[in-house]
């Protein structure tokens, strides 16, 4: 849903581990989702997508899990690194709509 | 294939000037959007285009603002008669009919 202000919620994860990184979306008619990584100063990121017809997806590093029943997705990075340090947003879709973008996660990397 | 265009990257006002944001969507994209940012906020929706059609505008403010996406040209932002209060960065991305938006860099306003 809609940024409402709030502060960041943030997550610190030791270099090497794995990181998971929560959003939960507002329509369950949304039938697309992306995640995207905002480093400071610049614009997000494309990280990942999934459509509503899949419930897990794999790119290099990351994975995407989507539970429709709940309304949630999240985003594991595996062996995260110091590059990895940034805002994740994710983003959902309705086709034909604008996205909707989640509040946010500020993920911490500490070496 | 450049990515998504948006300049000027800074743009400085005083209160009560005009502020025009550009964006030049990647190549064959026919959507664009607008989102605003304030620091440590998330990307809050303003309004989403079409070549020549404005079809969602629930985000932007009923006053002072307006957006446009040409038949020829980029989409433009239009902010008339700025306050201190239009000071955030603006983002533009585009978009296939159905696909990965994919965002310019920002437009960093700051009104003096």
């Amino acid at each position: 849903g809609e940024s409402v202000g709030l502060h960041l919620p943030t997550l610190s994860v030791q270099e090497g581990d794995n990181s998971i990184i929560n959003c939960a979306y507002s329509n369950s008619a949304s039938d697309y989702f992306i995640w995207y990584k905002q480093e400071s100063g610049k614009g997000p990121q494309f990280i990942i997508d999934i459509r509503s017809n899949m419930d897990k997806r794999q790119g290099q590093r990351v994975t995407v899990l989507l539970n429709k029943t709940v309304k949630h997705l999240s985003l594991q990075i595996a062996a995260t690194q110091p590059g990895d340090s940034a805002v994740y947003f994710c983003a959902e879709n309705i086709e034909g709509n604008q996205f909707y973008f989640g509040t946010g996660t500020s993920l911490t990397v500490i070496p | 294939n450049a990515g998504v265009m948006q300049n000027p990257r800074h743009l400085v006002r005083r209160r009560g000037q005009e502020a025009r944001l550009r964006c030049s969507p990647m190549k064959g994209h026919s959507h664009v959007y607008w989102y605003r940012q304030l620091p440590e906020e998330g990307l809050k929706f303003m309004v989403y285009l079409q070549k020549e059609n404005i079809i969602d505008e629930s985000g932007m403010p009923k006053e002072r603002f307006s957006a446009e996406f040409p038949k020829e040209g980029p989409s433009i932002l239009r902010i008339q008669q700025v306050v201190r209060g239009d000071s955030a960065a603006y983002f533009c991305a585009s978009s296939l009919f159905q696909g990965v938006a994919f965002f310019g860099q920002g437009t960093r306003l700051t009104v003096v």
